[in-house]
């Protein structure tokens, strides 16, 4: 079993939909819980960040991390046309490496 | 300058050959971080370095990968005898402290290709 498990995808909402992206993971060590965005040729760029349980909100971005099922979700409401991307989840220990997920692809629909 | 530089952005190679990739971090960012980047395969961790302390290399896949920080700023990524199979995007990113508790700033990669 990888440490970090995501649905690659790819993931099809219309405009205007609301947006659900999970990982699940294996180690309970994990504490920071991160959401990256991908464009396409680009480099990851941090979009939420969370340390231990609870959630996040930022605008139209939600994180929630639940420690006692090993699983972590991002939320995007009112989805636009320019929040197609790959969705990265990546988490740690601490003052160590990241492990990230696979990505999953998502396009939204105008 | 302001961001994670890489370069080559392209390096197309011969079966074989040695490559070396190289990663300009952020001035001042303590914390670098080498992954790869395959084509449905996410991002793998191959190599960290923090500071003075010795690099954590557990992901690197075999011993033909080798990396080195030099004064604490300039990483360069070596893969010898390549293999086709080294094909993708090798991302470099910094931090300015250890990167459980901040922000990853990624280059925008290096493409390898192995002919």
């Amino acid at each position: 079993q990888k440490e970090v498990e995501q649905d690659p995808g790819p993931l099809s909402v219309p405009e205007g939909a609301i947006v659900s992206l999970n990982c699940t993971y294996s180690n309970s060590a994990f504490q920071y819980f991160m959401w990256y965005r991908q464009y396409s040729r680009k480099g990851p760029e941090l979009l939420m960040y969370t340390y231990s349980s609870g959630n996040k909100e930022d605008g139209r971005f939600t994180a929630q991390v639940d420690k006692s099922s090993k699983y972590i979700s991002l939320f995007i409401r009112d989805s636009q046309p320019s929040d197609s991307a790959t969705y990265l989840c990546a988490m740690s220990e601490g003052d160590d490496k990241i492990i990230f997920g696979k990505g999953t692809r998502l396009h939204i629909l105008p | 300058g302001a961001g994670v530089s890489q370069s080559p952005s392209n390096k197309v190679t011969e079966k074989g050959k040695d490559v070396e990739l190289r990663c300009d971090p952020i001035s001042g960012h303590t914390a670098l971080y080498w992954y790869r980047q395959s084509l449905g395969q996410g991002l793998e961790f191959l190599i960290y370095f923090q500071g003075n302390s010795a690099p954590d290399k557990s992901g690197l896949p075999s011993d033909r990968f080798s990396a080195e920080r030099t004064g604490g700023s300039v990483s360069t990524l070596t893969i010898q005898r390549t293999q086709q199979e080294d094909s993708a995007v090798y991302l470099c990113a910094s931090s300015l402290k250890p990167a459980g508790a901040n922000v990853l700033t990624f280059g925008a990669g290096s493409r390898l290709t192995v002919l």
